[in-house]
């Protein structure tokens, strides 16, 4: 593809309620990475893949938010059980080649999450 | 702990120099990123630095010194499309996580 999307754009759900956010990476890109921006501020570093594993899930904010990748490409975002809190764009990134060398993130449009 | 700091708001005039500062404290390090962000728009990838000195891409500059945790972003001939967020970002942990900056709020004034 041209880029990194993701979906839905917007999303609206009610306190408790499950909800799944996806990503699409630009094909052949190994790394992936899942961010949280509440307005005005700066970007919530959550969770890094490389391939389909995830070295490292200790951003997470709880033990209700989850992801998984598949076939090393499309991550979802799982959050259970929403709270108010969680309202925040869900951004997506992805780059070529993972390890701590290569820096250029290619960034989705985000997901904006609103719990009522 | 996990931190860096960017000025909250620059302002400047159309045409003019700008520095963005960031310093940093992180567990490892493993080069210092700038990412700009329009708003409402996602961020994108302005420049890297791995080692120590300056990086020059067109209007914008980047510098790092590991020794003193710090670094910049120079963007020079300011134009009004330059108004956006810039953020900082430091990969650490072995190269496992991201953090970033707070981000500096840039206002080009004609």
């Amino acid at each position: 593809g041209a880029g990194v999307s993701q979906s839905p754009s917007n999303k609206v759900t009610e306190k408790g309620k499950d909800v799944e956010l996806r990503c699409d990476p630009i094909s052949g890109h190994t790394a992936l990475y899942w961010y949280r921006q509440s307005l005005g501020q700066g970007l919530e570093f959550l969770i890094y893949f490389q391939g389909n594993s995830a070295p490292d899930k200790s951003g997470l904010p709880s033990d209700r938010f989850s992801a998984e990748r598949t076939g090393g490409s499309v991550s979802t975002l799982t959050i259970q059980r929403t709270q108010q809190e969680d309202s925040a764009v869900y951004l997506c990134a992805s780059s070529l080649v993972a390890g701590p060398s290569y820096n250029e993130q290619f960034f989705g449009p985000g997901t904006r999450l609103t719990v009522l | 702990g996990q931190s860096l700091e960017q000025p909250s708001e620059v302002t400047a005039v159309e045409g003019a120099i700008v520095q963005i500062n960031c310093t940093y404290q992180t567990s490892g390090f493993y080069g210092l990123s700038w990412y700009q962000q329009h708003d409402g728009g996602a961020p994108t990838f302005l420049s890297y630095n791995g080692l120590d000195g300056l990086e020059e891409t067109g209007r914008f500059s980047s510098f790092l010194s590991r020794s003193d945790s710090y670094g910049y972003l120079l963007l020079q001939e300011l134009q009004m499309k330059d108004s956006a967020s810039y953020f900082c970002a430091v990969r650490d942990n072995y190269g496992q996580n991201f953090v970033f900056g707070p981000g500096t709020r840039l206002s080009v004034l004609p």
